[in-house]
């Protein structure tokens, strides 16, 4: 089946500095990949979705300058938190979908616990 | 425009009993539909989904939901709880222009011995 990873899983930084995630489809080739905050107990927010070789579009309210995302294969996305703060301490969680229907359903990626001191 | 309402944040049912978590949407064009679950520090698993056909819908780990579109609901039931299906269950809407997913709030399943 279709597989996604994020790396790292768990990350720790101090405040200001810059933490970049990974998103990789394994098996499969993701033309669109998305990117979802999720704080505690709380459902999933779309921060942005990306598409290979195109500028991420940026749901209304998350910074692009501060979150970097960069679809630069067909396997691979990242996103970048520039000069994290407390604040940006989360769970995020990538998604990737294959190219054809929109129904095709999005395999989600294991999720990054970023914690800001 | 598309949205999810999930009925109950938290859901509690004894092992062996029925599980039903309720899952309204709404949307301008014809709805995909889906049921992921998440564990604790994990990401989401798909559990089915509807996109078009069969409006009775089977998924992993015996859970089924169905499309009912004059009542623009999608509910996921299960017919005996187990006590590995205490998790954090997600209903999702898409189907829109730009292919992201919809998120309900989710709904907390404990299941008690």
């Amino acid at each position: 089946g279709a597989v996604v990873s994020q790396h790292p899983s768990w990350v720790i930084c101090k405040s200001g500095t810059s933490v970049k995630i990974e998103c990789r489809s394994l098996d499969f080739q993701a033309t669109t990949m998305f990117w979802y905050r999720q704080f505690p107990k709380q459902s999933l927010m779309l921060m942005a979705t990306s598409n290979e070789g195109s500028k991420a579009t940026y749901e209304q309210g998350v910074e692009k300058d501060k979150f970097l995302i960069n679809h630069a294969s067909l396997t691979l996305s990242t996103l970048t938190v520039t000069s994290a703060h407390p604040e940006d301490s989360s769970f995020y969680i990538c998604s990737a979908r294959e190219a054809g229907l929109a129904g095709r359903e999005q395999y989600f990626g294991p999720g990054t616990r970023l914690t800001v001191t | 425009a598309q949205s999810v309402t999930q009925l109950g944040s938290h859901v509690s049912v004894s092992e062996g009993a029925l599980v039903l978590l309720r899952c309204n949407y709404s949307s301008s064009v014809p709805p995909y539909l889906f049921w992921y679950v998440q564990y604790p520090n994990q990401g989401l698993q798909l559990l089915l989904k509807y996109t078009t056909g069969a409006t009775l819908v089977k998924g992993i780990n015996g859970f089924e939901a169905e499309f009912k579109k004059s009542e623009t609901s999608f509910h996921l039931t299960k017919p005996s709880a187990h006590m590995s299906d205490a998790a954090e269950y997600f209903c999702a809407v898409g189907g829109g222009s730009q292919g992201n997913l919809i998120f309900g709030k989710g709904t907390k399943l404990s299941v008690k011995p």
